[in-house]
């Protein structure tokens, strides 16, 4: 069974400028999250999707991210524009469950994220 | 929101020592899963549970969900074992802790 697919694995830009990345989940599971690990912290969630719908967005900067899963397959999480401080890893993880309390989580390889 | 917390947040032992991390928290769940980071930044699955003790090899895990907390255990340590280790514990999403980072020199 393949796994979470991320890319690019790594991307540096200058601040101000955009980054999207992309994800595309484990078969068949319908809940795909995006997460934020800044180095040293534990993993921040940033948005978490059921299909094609936004389950929680609450930890997510509006004013500069944004993220869709139109088919509610692969999805998709744009950086503009870019700050300092959004250097990071963003990971990408799926699982089976769709409703209720949160299921086994799979995670991707992530994308690394150097905003000079 | 759900508060995780891991200890030691540092831990360096010699090859083959075994070793014991601790992951409180802070509202009841309904489960609970043990992440390995390795050197490259994955998210490794180790242990997915709610409740009970479960075995993989040298790794084990045992959830007391009624006094919230979960222990991992690491036998005969060895140094691919190092890295960053996480729990998480959901309740509406999953929160992780801040980890514990073992380093196992040869």
């Amino acid at each position: 069974e393949a796994g979470v697919a991320q890319s690019p694995r790594y991307k540096i830009i200058e601040k101000r400028q955009s980054v999207a990345f992309w994800c595309n989940p484990i078969s068949g599971h319908a809940t795909l999250y995006w997460y934020q690990q800044i180095l040293g912290q534990g993993p921040k969630l940033l948005i978490q999707f059921q299909n094609n719908g936004v389950v929680d967005d609450s930890q997510l900067p509006k004013d500069r991210f944004s993220a869709e899963r139109l088919k509610g397959v692969d999805s998709t999480l744009k950086i503009q524009p870019a700050k300092l401080e959004d250097s990071a890893v963003y990971l990408c993880a799926s699982s089976p469950f769709r409703t209720g309390s949160t299921g086994e989580l799979f995670f991707g390889e992530g994308s690394r994220l150097t905003v000079l | 929101g759900i508060q995780v917390e891991q200890s030691p947040p540092d831990l360096i032992l010699q090859e083959g020592a075994n070793s014991t991390l601790r992951c409180n928290f802070s509202d009841s769940v309904n489960n609970l899963q043990w992440f390995h980071q390795n050197p490259w930044g994955q998210l490794i699955n180790l242990f997915y549970i709610p409740s009970g003790t479960k075995q993989n090899g040298r790794l084990s895990a045992t959830t007391v969900a009624t006094e919230r907390y979960s222990l991992l255990y690491i036998s005969s340590s060895q140094t691919t074992d190092s890295g960053v280790y996480f729990c998480a514990a959901p309740r509406e999403k999953l929160t992780f802790g801040t980890g514990t980072r073992l380093t196992i020199i040869p």
